[in-house]
């Protein structure tokens, strides 16, 4: 089955424990990114991916990091998380030919 | 400025009734349009793209160039028609990686009632 996958699916965290959540895609996609989803701000990108080691900022990357090692794995991580990042993360995926994203299940981080 | 506006956070019908969820865009090139819905507690779905020209789930949507609108219609809503909808716009001729970002509204949730 052609999906998206995330992990961990709950997190709750302290301010400052370095985090990494995972995100992966069985679709052979090159491109790849993430965003944060937010009452009343909708979907904001955070970074993206147009293929392996090929990574860009979107509209809201401070405070995160990304890595582009395979073509499969997108992970997202928080270095220092701070409560201001407490929100729902999406990873999405999509080929270069249609750009039609598939999104994963999401991910809702909780820092404290 | 790249901008996607969805006026209505909230929009609220009764089963049956004909639903229209706006979507106005702002892009100086030829963009393309999505719709996106999210069900509760689910991830976000492609439901339409203008290009397609296709009708999912009883759901339509005209690109209006002079008007700069991509506005969801079905003539009877019912209540599994309740979700998250999100309309995208996707910049044609972005430069690289770029070429495959969305610019998202803020989304309108819909409430069917019976």
């Amino acid at each position: 089955e052609a999906q998206v996958t995330q992990n961990p699916r709950y997190l709750i965290t302290v301010t400052g424990k370095k985090l990494t959540v995972t995100c992966s895609q069985n679709m052979n996609h090159e491109y790849m990114s993430w965003y944060r989803q937010d009452p009343g701000l909708g979907l904001r990108q955070i970074y993206y991916s147009m293929n392996v080691e090929v990574t860009d900022k979107g509209d809201v990357p401070e405070g995160y990091k990304v890595s582009r090692k395979e073509k499969r794995n997108f992970p997202l991580i928080l270095e220092s998380p701070s409560p201001n990042q407490t929100s729902l993360y999406f990873c999405a995926s999509s080929s270069t030919q249609t750009y039609e994203q598939y999104f994963g299940p999401g991910t809702r981080l909780t820092v404290t | 400025a790249q901008r996607v506006t969805q006026p209505e956070k909230l929009l609220s019908v009764f089963k049956g009734a004909p639903v229209e969820l706006k979507c106005n865009y702002s892009y100086s090139g030829s963009p393309e349009l999505f719709w996106y819905v999210q069900y509760s507690r689910q991830r976000l779905q492609l439901l339409l793209r203008h290009i397609s020209r296709e009708s999912i789930k009883g759901f339509t949507a005209d690109l209006n160039k002079g008007e700069t609108s991509f506005h969801l219609k079905k003539p009877f809503a019912q209540e599994e028609d309740s979700a998250m909808y999100y309309c995208a716009l996707r910049p044609r001729g972005g430069y690289g990686g770029s070429q495959g970002n969305l610019i998202f509204g803020k989304g309108t949730k819909l409430s069917v009632k019976p």
